[in-house]
C-alpha cells in the first residue's frame, strides 16, 4: 500500500506571496493532519481534516488555511508569506474509526523557503 | 507552555546495549501516546503507541512504558542497533468531544545514536 504523498517536496518562494501544498493519505485513510516543524518550536499541530470538514485547529494565524477533498486529498495555503513561515510541513493521515485515536502516519514532507 | 517535554536533547548508547528514551507531559488530559523516529529529510516514522489504559506496549524490541501518576512515559530499544541512530519523538493526544478527532502535541525529540 502507498504512502503518504506529499507534493512538492521543496519550494522557494518571495515574502508576500502564497503556497499551496498538496497531500494524498494512504488509502482507505479519511483523517489527514498537518504540521510544522521548525528548528526552534519542533512539531506543531496546524489542523485536521476529515470528511472534508475541519475537526481540530491549532493555534496558527488565519493565513493558513486547508481543504480537503471528497477523495481525502488536502491541501493547505499559506498567505502572504512571512520569513518566519519557512519550515518543513508535514502531513499525516489516520485510519479513522468512531470513538478510536489512531496512529498517525506522516509523509516526507514539504520543505517550504521563504526569502 | 510545552505540554509534553523530550529533556534530554541527546543520548548516545552502545551498540548491542539498552536505550531508553524519556517523555514526561503536563496534561492529565492525555489518554494515548506515540513514538516517531525520524530520519533527516524524512517525515516521522511511527514506532509504538500505548493507551492511558495500559502501563506497558511491547513491539519487538520496542517497549513503552507509562506511568500516569508521574506523567511519565519511557521507550525502552533492546538491543540497539546502528540503524536505531535518529531522532525520537514522543507525542500525546487527548480524546475530544468529537469522536476520533486527533491533534498530536510532540516533545522536542532525543536524538540517539548508535555506537559501534
Amino acid at each position: 500500500k502507498a504512502g503518504v504523498t506529499q507534493t512538492p517536496r521543496y519550494l522557494i518562494k518571495t515574502r508576500g506571496q502564497q503556497v499551496t501544498l498538496s497531500c494524498s493519505p494512504i488509502s482507505g485513510h479519511r483523517s489527514v493532519s498537518w504540521y510544522q516543524q521548525t528548528p526552534g518550536q519542533g512539531l506543531q499541530f496546524l489542523f485536521e481534516y476529515f470528511s472534508e470538514t475541519q475537526r481540530n485547529k491549532g493555534n496558527f494565524p488565519g493565513r493558513f488555511s486547508g481543504r480537503q477533498f471528497s477523495n481525502s486529498r488536502s491541501e493547505m495555503n499559506v498567505s502572504t508569506l512571512e520569513l518566519g513561515d519557512s519550515a518543513l510541513y508535514l502531513c499525516a493521515s489516520s485510519l479513522m474509526a468512531a470513538g478510536a485515536i489512531y496512529e498517525q502516519y506522516f509523509g516526507p514532507g514539504t520543505r517550504l523557503t521563504v526569502t | 507552555d510545552q505540554q509534553v517535554k523530550q529533556n534530554s536533547p541527546s543520548l548516545s548508547v552502545q551498540e548491542g546495549r539498552i536505550s531508553i528514551l524519556n517523555c514526561d507531559y503536563t496534561n492529565s488530559m492525555f489518554d494515548y501516546f506515540l513514538w516517531y523516529k525520524k530520519y533527516p529529510a524524512e517525515g516521522p516514522t511511527f514506532l509504538i503507541s500505548i493507551s492511558s489504559i495500559k502501563d506497558k506496549n511491547e513491539d519487538g524490541r520496542f517497549t513503552v512504558f507509562l506511568n500516569k501518576s508521574a506523567k511519565h512515559l519511557s521507550l525502552h530499544i533492546v538491543p540497539s542497533q546502528p540503524g536505531d541512530s535518529a531522532v525520537y519523538f514522543c507525542a500525546a493526544s487527548a480524546s475530544t468531544r468529537i469522536q476520533g478527532a486527533q491533534k498530536l502535541v510532540f516533545g522536542q525529540g532525543t536524538r540517539l545514536t548508535i555506537n559501534p
